[in-house]
């Protein structure tokens, strides 16, 4: 395996449904995100992970939990979504040094989510 | 005012065209410039990555950051079929928020 990896890649859950996405980094980086891209909008920022601590949230409603094990692992908890939740989720690796950040995001495939 | 603009197009070229894509933006604090591409379907991948101003080549493809105009670009020369896609362009200031644009969809003609 190489990159970023996630999965499921389709995902369809009702709204009372509980599911999990998960998402890998092959690639040694000591930063992870998760991110949803929906149609007409720019890329949102979700969570911000470093060396496994989160140290962003932004403003993401509880029915979303994210969980970061150990530095190559994330996962995005769902529960209870609402048909708006329907989007592609994205994670993303990034080699921090520092405070600083030149940018550089490597993605995963993505993982769409339809919620009925 | 969004910190990015994009024209979110469809763009539709004919093959071998020279393609220009553009964002501009508002925040001066951003030093760190991106383009990324997404095919359909699969995740954005890393294309063009500029810090603060001036050109960047690579290969076909040239980038143009202009911070005194806040205005950045991608140029596609000889466009191909495979350059189909959608283009977003991403700026940071250095720290690890990187703000996106809404993405162009490019679309070459055979």
């Amino acid at each position: 395996e190489t990159g970023v990896t996630q999965t499921p890649r389709h995902l369809v859950m009702g709204m009372t449904n509980k599911k999990s996405l998960k998402c890998e980094q092959h690639l040694g980086h000591n930063a992870m995100y998760w991110y949803k891209q929906s149609a007409k909008k720019p890329l949102e920022l979700m969570f911000v992970y470093n060396f496994k601590e989160q140290t962003e949230n932004n403003s993401v409603p509880s029915r979303f939990s994210p969980e970061c094990p150990n530095s190559s692992h994330l996962f995005l908890h769902l529960h209870t979504l609402q048909p708006e939740d329907s989007a592609l989720y994205l994670c993303a690796s990034s080699q921090i040094q520092g405070l600083g950040s030149t940018g550089e995001l490597f993605f995963g495939e993505g993982s769409r989510l339809t919620v009925l | 005012q969004k910190e990015v603009e994009q024209d979110p197009g469809p763009l539709s070229v004919p093959e071998g065209a020279i393609v220009s894509l553009n964002c501009t933006y508002s925040n001066s604090a951003f030093q760190y410039f991106m383009w990324y591409r997404q095919y359909s379907r699969k995740g954005p991948e890393l294309l063009m990555y500029t810090y603060s101003s001036g050109n960047k080549e690579d290969g076909r493809f040239t980038a143009q950051v202009d911070k005194s105009s806040k205005y950045i670009s991608l140029f596609i020369r000889d466009s191909q079929p495979s350059d189909s896609a959608t283009y977003l362009c991403a700026m940071s200031g250095g720290y690890q928020k990187v703000t996106f644009g809404i993405g162009t969809k490019l679309q070459v003609i055979p």
